[in-house]
């Protein structure tokens, strides 16, 4: 199957400062990434979604300026979380689609941030 | 898109079939019913779709009823492995996954 990957794994980071998550199909041209947050004991809750090279669309009370989020080629998409303060410490997950199989997603592995 | 039901646990002895039920009343025409699950601390793993006719892969097997307000994913023969949230989610093709609570399946040895 297809596979997305992410990195890093997992990073610990002070208040304040800005950390960047990559995400990116391996073996397949995404045309739409979206990236999800996760929160303990919790399910997964959609972020924002983002076709390559058009800006992306957030759902309702994301901060577009706190979780930048850049898809400037077909395999590749970043979350910037700017700022970040211990709230924002969670479980991020991307997941690509692209013209290949049934238009299925498929999901990277996840990122655990902590920010301390 | 369609909301789901599912129960919020079930547990499954080793080797055994696993069943795992999903209530989709208010299913549209249009809306497939995909099935996805996610082990502790990875990011969710495609399992199975279909629109009204049952499925089988390697993994598992896909029922819909004739109505398809519902449907129950098979795991033939469930292993510790296979112990994970188990998520239901009805949607047109090219929309988004939008996770709901899942069913958490524990299989017991």
């Amino acid at each position: 199957g297809a596979v997305v990957s992410q990195h890093p794994s997992w990073v610990i980071c002070k208040s304040g400062t800005s950390v960047k998550i990559e995400c990116r199909s391996l073996d397949f041209q995404a045309t739409t990434m979206f990236w999800y947050r996760q929160f303990p004991k919790q399910s997964l809750m959609l972020m924002a979604t983002s076709n390559e090279g058009s800006k992306a669309t957030y759902e309702q009370g994301v901060e577009k300026d706190k979780f930048l989020i850049n898809h400037a080629s077909l395999t590749l998409s970043t979350l910037t979380v700017t700022s970040a303060h211990p709230e924002d410490s969670s479980f991020y997950i991307c997941s690509a689609r692209g013209l290949i199989g049934y238009n299925e997603q498929f999901f990277g592995p996840g990122t655990r941030l902590t920010v301390l | 898109d369609a909301k789901t039901t599912q129960p919020t646990s079930m547990d499954c002895a080793e080797g055994r079939a696993a069943n795992l039920p999903c209530n989709h009343s208010t299913i549209s025409g249009n809306e497939y019913v995909y099935w996805y699950r996610q082990i502790h601390s990875q990011g969710p793993q495609y399992i199975i779709h279909g629109l009204k006719n049952n499925e089988t892969n390697e993994m598992a097997s896909l029922i819909i009823t004739e109505d398809r307000k519902s449907s129950t994913l098979i795991l033939p023969h469930a292993t510790l492995r296979d112990t994970a949230v188990y998520y239901c989610i009805v949607r047109p093709h090219n929309n988004d996954m939008r996770f709901g609570a899942g069913t958490r399946l524990t299989v017991k040895p």
